[in-house]
């Protein structure tokens, strides 16, 4: 098993859409969770980081910890035809500590 | 554009050959870290370094892998004799040392060994 277990997709959305996208871990030492944004060929783009547990909020996009299941979610509102990418979740044990990743979900947002 | 750059952004090489990596942080962060991406993978940790000391290596870096950061600014990731399994992207990433969760990452260097 996999330290960090995400559903790899696709996902395929209509526009203007909620999209939960999901990540469950087995390791309960992690305390940092962060999302990135990837798109094609290109570099992950920080999104939200979250310390912990509980919710933390970016114009349309939540993210949500829930240590006691070890699940985090991230929500976009208003799902937008530029939102398509690759969503990859992180987590880190302390701030001093290799991020390790989750496979990425992979969304379309079809106008 | 203050941002990580990499240099090359794509390098084609022939199996056994060297090839080197050039990675330029945000100038104020002195935690640089290198990742290693496979198609429809996440990125995977290999080493990092806080200013010129590396500081861990990843079991996936072989001795084949050698990285470095001279001067505490800009790192090279080397690989020799390098294999088919290498084709992957190669990732930089830099932090401060306050917030080393938040990771900012540079465009990436697409490694292709045929």
């Amino acid at each position: 098993q996999k330290e960090v277990e995400q559903d790899p997709g696709p996902l395929s959305v209509p526009e203007g859409a909620i999209v939960s996208l999901n990540c469950t871990y087995s390791n309960s030492a992690f305390q940092y969770f962060m999302w990135y944004r990837q798109y094609s060929r290109k570099g992950p783009e920080l999104l939200m980081y979250t310390y912990s547990s509980g919710n933390k909020e970016d114009g349309r996009f939540t993210a949500q910890v829930d240590k006691s299941s070890k699940y985090i979610s991230l929500f976009i509102r208003d799902s937008q035809p530029s939102d398509s990418a690759t969503y990859l979740c992180a987590m880190s044990f302390s701030g001093n500590t290799p991020l390790v990743f989750g496979k990425g979900t992979r969304l379309s947002v079809i106008a | 554009d203050t941002g990580v750059s990499q240099d090359p952004r794509h390098k084609i090489t022939k199996r056994g050959q060297n090839v080197t990596f050039r990675c330029d942080p945000i100038s104020e962060h002195n935690r640089l870290y290198w990742y290693r991406q496979t198609l429809g993978q996440g990125p995977e940790f290999l080493t990092y370094f806080q200013n010129e000391a590396q500081l861990e290596k990843s079991r996936l870096l072989s001795d084949r892998f050698s990285a470095e950061r001279p001067k505490g600014s800009f790192s090279t990731l080397e690989i020799q004799r390098t294999e088919q399994g290498d084709s992957a992207m190669y990732l930089c990433a830099s932090s401060s040392t306050s917030s080393s969760y938040e990771q900012y990452f540079g465009p990436g260097t697409r490694l292709t060994v045929t």
